[in-house]
């Protein structure tokens, strides 16, 4: 298996403009989670999907911010407009009935 | 402005020792924990994990253990080898059907050689 596969590795992107994260679990798992690394922070749960419906988004900062989940082999986190103090490591992670949570590589974001 | 970041905590053993790393975790209601491994420019990488219902568990040079009580959860790796060198945090599973892990703040382990 690939693993959870993201993209792009890194995103500069201007502020205001729109950021499209894509993520693809591991064949099979059937939750997946939206996570944001940053010093000051750490690692911080964003959302997360069972069977691709969204159960808890508590963790998404705000409005501007926006995941989907069309199917069982893709999600997408979406920023618009984006601001500088989202700059950040946004991973994903999925897992199998609420074992086995493994995470991509995660993309970059720098927004300038 | 200047930015200030988390300041990890930072264990630095030789190699060949053994490590012990230490996590406090909050939630008496967790009943899943895992440990994982993130290299510079990674992801976090699962190391082992472990359910509440017990208080240790071993791997291949790693030992979880679980101390409800004090609400503590420790990773010992033996045998500490460069490849080693890593932030590991540790996660818990809030339970009660709630499926996001929440992660504590990461250790820094340093191999001398």
């Amino acid at each position: 298996d690939a693993g959870v596969i993201q993209s792009p590795r890194h995103e500069v992107t201007e502020m205001g403009q729109e950021v499209t994260l894509r993520c693809k679990p591991i064949s099979g798992h059937n939750s997946l989670f939206w996570y944001r690394q940053t010093m000051m922070r750490g690692l911080e749960l964003l959302i997360y999907f069972n069977n691709n419906v969204p159960i808890d988004d508590s963790g998404m900062p705000e409005d501007r911010f926006s995941a989907k989940m069309p199917n069982a082999s893709f999600s997408t986190l979406k920023i618009q407009p984006s601001e500088p103090r989202d700059s950040a490591v946004y991973f994903c992670a999925s897992s199998l009935t609420g074992v086995g949570y493994t995470f991509g590589s995660g993309t970059r974001l720098t927004v300038v | 402005g200047e930015s200030v970041g988390l300041h990890l905590p930072t264990l630095s053993v030789q190699e060949g020792d053994n490590s012990i790393i230490n996590c406090a975790y909050s939630n008496s209601a967790s009943d899943y924990f895992i440990w994982y491994k993130q290299e510079s420019g990674k992801g976090p990488q699962f190391i082992i994990d472990i359910r509440s219902n017990m208080d240790k568990r071993q791997g291949q040079r790693v030992t979880v253990l679980l101390n409800k009580t004090v609400k503590h959860l420790s990773l010992q790796i033996a045998a500490t080898q460069p490849g080693d060198s890593a932030v590991y945090f540790c996660a818990e599973r809030g339970g009660g059907g709630a499926d996001g892990l929440t992660f504590g703040k990461g250790t820094h382990l340093i191999i001398q050689p």
